[in-house]
Formats: structure tokens, C-alpha cells, sequence
């Protein structure tokens, strides 16, 4: 009964690679998000989706790609992986779009070191 | 710039001790604020949050916050610890569009 679940719970691969990490929520809700977490434990917002609809989109190289099949899933692919993007994922959602006063249900994250 | 900030990068402290916990935001405008926790292993959670109303707010556990406008803050608050709250704590405010945002994060450790 998971409510949000990410794949893989690590992921280590050599740079240049490009590898995907899912996100499936069963929360029913509308909208989910990916952050990153860097070694100094920050939380940094990458992307959002609200059913389906790209709605944030921060400053990521653009090697970093969001895919939302439908609003329960939203993955995250990544080509020509850096050593620089190893981290944390972590994917989350909220029930509704604005997310203004919503709390935000997080997966496990998803711990990537790229060698 | 909208930014959010938290004081104490690591806490060290006892059982039955009070903690306290900062965080500031800068920005003049409407702020929804958030306190999150992620114990060890796991993932993060919501702790409390304030939209509105009474600036004290209490959430799970034991914490509560008070929200002081005039300072831009949102201090976290425990008056006994317990050695289960050993965690990382994360003040987030969104300000007043899509996103939340997080600052860098306390570690909290209580010994026993």
C-alpha cells in the first residue's frame, strides 16, 4: 500500500550512461514533482507535472528528461550521466495543482552514484 | 530573491533537552510554511505547517512552530527530545506559487 514509490532504490553506473528512475504514486493525485538532493542534504525542485502537463521546469541541463504517461507516473531519464548528478531523487506529489498550501507526499528517494 | 534559510546546519543534543529550530524566508508577499523531517532511512514527512490563523501551529510528535511575520520566521520547537527524533529537519515555504522551497536542512542528533 505503498503511497509513492520510486525504482530503483540505488542506481550505479559509470558516466556517460543514461539510466531512468520511475515514480508511481497511488494517492490519486493530480499533481508530482522531482527533486534533487545533493551531498549537503539540499532539497532542490527539478520538475512538475500536473496530469500529464509539464508546469515547473527549473534550471536542469537538458540531458534531464521528465515523461509523465499519465498522472499516476512520472519518470525521470537522464543521458550522458555526470559525475556531478550523483544524488538523491526524490519524487513527491500533491492532490492538487497549485500545491500552494498541499502537503507533498515523498517516494524513498532514489540514491544515484555515478563513477 | 525568494530565498529560505535555517541557522543550525547540526544539533547535538540530550534526551529530555528543548530544541529549537530556525528558519527565515525573504520575500514580502503571502507565504504558506512547511516543517518537514526525514528520520533515518525513510522518507520525508510532513511535520507540521501554517497557511493562516493562530501563528502557533502544533503538529505530530510533540512539535510545534510559532510564525512570526515580522521576523520572516518559522522556528520549530520540541520541549523534550526523545532519541526517535533524531533525524534531518527541513524548513520549506511556498511562495505563493507551484513549488515548495527547502532550505539546507538541520541534523538533529539526540543521545540517549
Amino acid at each position: 500500500d505503498t503511497a509513492v514509490s520510486q525504482t530503483p532504490k540505488y542506481l550505479v553506473t559509470q558516466m556517460g550512461n543514461d539510466k531512468s528512475i520511475k515514480c508511481e504514486q497511488n494517492l490519486g493525485h493530480d499533481t508530482m514533482y522531482w527533486y534533487k538532493q545533493d551531498s549537503k542534504k539540499f532539497l532542490k525542485i527539478m520538475f512538475s507535472y500536473n496530469n500529464k502537463e509539464l508546469i515547473i521546469n527549473e534550471t536542469v541541463p537538458n540531458r534531464f528528461s521528465p515523461k509523465s504517461p499519465d498522472k499516476a507516473h512520472l519518470n525521470l531519464h537522464i543521458n550522458s550521466l555526470e559525475l556531478g548528478d550523483s544524488a538523491v531523487y526524490f519524487c513527491a506529489s500533491t492532490p492538487g495543482l497549485a500545491g500552494r498550501q498541499e502537503t507533498q507526499y515523498f517516494g524513498p528517494g532514489t540514491r544515484l552514484l555515478v563513477l | 530573491a525568494q530565498s529560505v534559510s535555517q541557522h543550525n546546519h547540526h544539533v547535538i543534543l540530550s534526551e529530555a533537552a528543548s530544541l529549537e529550530l530556525g528558519c527565515n524566508y525573504s520575500y514580502g508577499g503571502t507565504v504558506n510554511l512547511f516543517w518537514y523531517v526525514q528520520y533515518p532511512g525513510q522518507h520525508l514527512q510532513l511535520l507540521l505547517k501554517y497557511f493562516s490563523g493562530d501563528p502557533l501551529v502544533k503538529g505530530i510528535k510533540g512539535f510545534e512552530a510559532e510564525f512570526i511575520k515580522s521576523k520572516f520566521s518559522f522556528n520549530l520547537r520540541k520541549p523534550s527530545v526523545q532519541w526517535s527524533d533524531t533525524a534531518e529537519y527541513f524548513c520549506a515555504v511556498n511562495f505563493n506559487d507551484y513549488k515548495l522551497s527547502f532550505g539546507a536542512g538541520t541534523t538533529v542528533t539526540v543521545r540517549a
